[in-house]
């Protein structure tokens, strides 16, 4: 039973970056999408990208072209996100999700993590 | 706005049959994407309800269920009860995006 274990909440200024992880345990890592999925206060869920690891080819939403990065370390079954130039809006909490297909970007989440909250503040 | 259409709220008493709809467009549920359900609860992570529009997953109760027909796709949940309340989101993927999309999200109230 794959499980996945996100890094801790952060606190950021505006206009700097934060990188966080997901940590996959007890099945197959490199074949499954890692996908990114954020909600912000009072807001639903908003899809922000994905990679398969043995591809090493990201998929962004076009809303975070330019400011989102998602990597996969293959060797640690690790996968970041790291999301530029911070503003308020930013604030949420992250979370990573494993798809569903095998070598598909297509497809559900499942399972997920216990999501991150990040908060942009002065 | 979300690419795909749900309504923000649903109520039901106990024991009820509710439905919860999604409404794409051709780029997405219309082009034959599937559709999936998740049941999100406040300070948890979401969890996964129906895959690829009719699946249930072993642990969900056959209480849920969906369909998908042409540019839209329905969860509904018989025999209503206190902890199906929740927020429901519909997923599927966008041609045009490239990428997936969620629906708004809709409130189940267990009245």
């Amino acid at each position: 039973q794959v499980q996945l274990e996100q890094s801790g909440a952060e606190v950021k200024k505006p206009g700097s970056s934060v990188k966080v992880s997901c940590k996959a345990s007890g099945g197959t890592f490199n074949r499954y999408a890692i996908t990114w999925v954020r909600q912000a206060p009072g807001q639903g869920l908003e899809w922000m990208g994905g990679i398969i690891p043995i591809s090493d080819t990201p998929r962004y939403a076009q809303k975070f072209q330019g400011r989102v990065t998602i990597t996969a370390d293959d060797s640690t079954a690790t996968a970041y996100m790291e999301l530029s130039s911070l503003r308020s809006e930013d604030t949420a909490v992250y979370y990573c999700a494993r798809g569903g297909v095998s070598g598909s970007h297509l497809g559900w989440f499942d399972p997920w993590g216990q999501g991150i909250l990040v908060t942009v503040s002065a | 706005q979300s690419v795909l259409t749900q309504p923000p709220s649903v109520s039901g008493a106990p024991g009820q049959r509710v439905t919860i709809s999604c409404t794409g467009t051709s780029s997405n549920i219309g082009a034959g994407y599937d559709v999936h359900w998740y049941q999100h609860l406040p300070g948890t992570a979401p969890k996964l309800l129906i895959y690829a529009n009719t699946y249930r997953p072993s642990e969900v109760p056959d209480r849920f269920s969906g369909s998908k027909s042409g540019t839209s796709a329905s969860l509904a949940i018989t025999g209503l009860q206190a902890e199906d309340e929740a927020d429901y989101y519909c997923q599927s993927y966008d041609g045009r995006l490239s990428g997936s999309v969620f629906g708004g999200g809709t409130r189940l109230t267990v009245l």
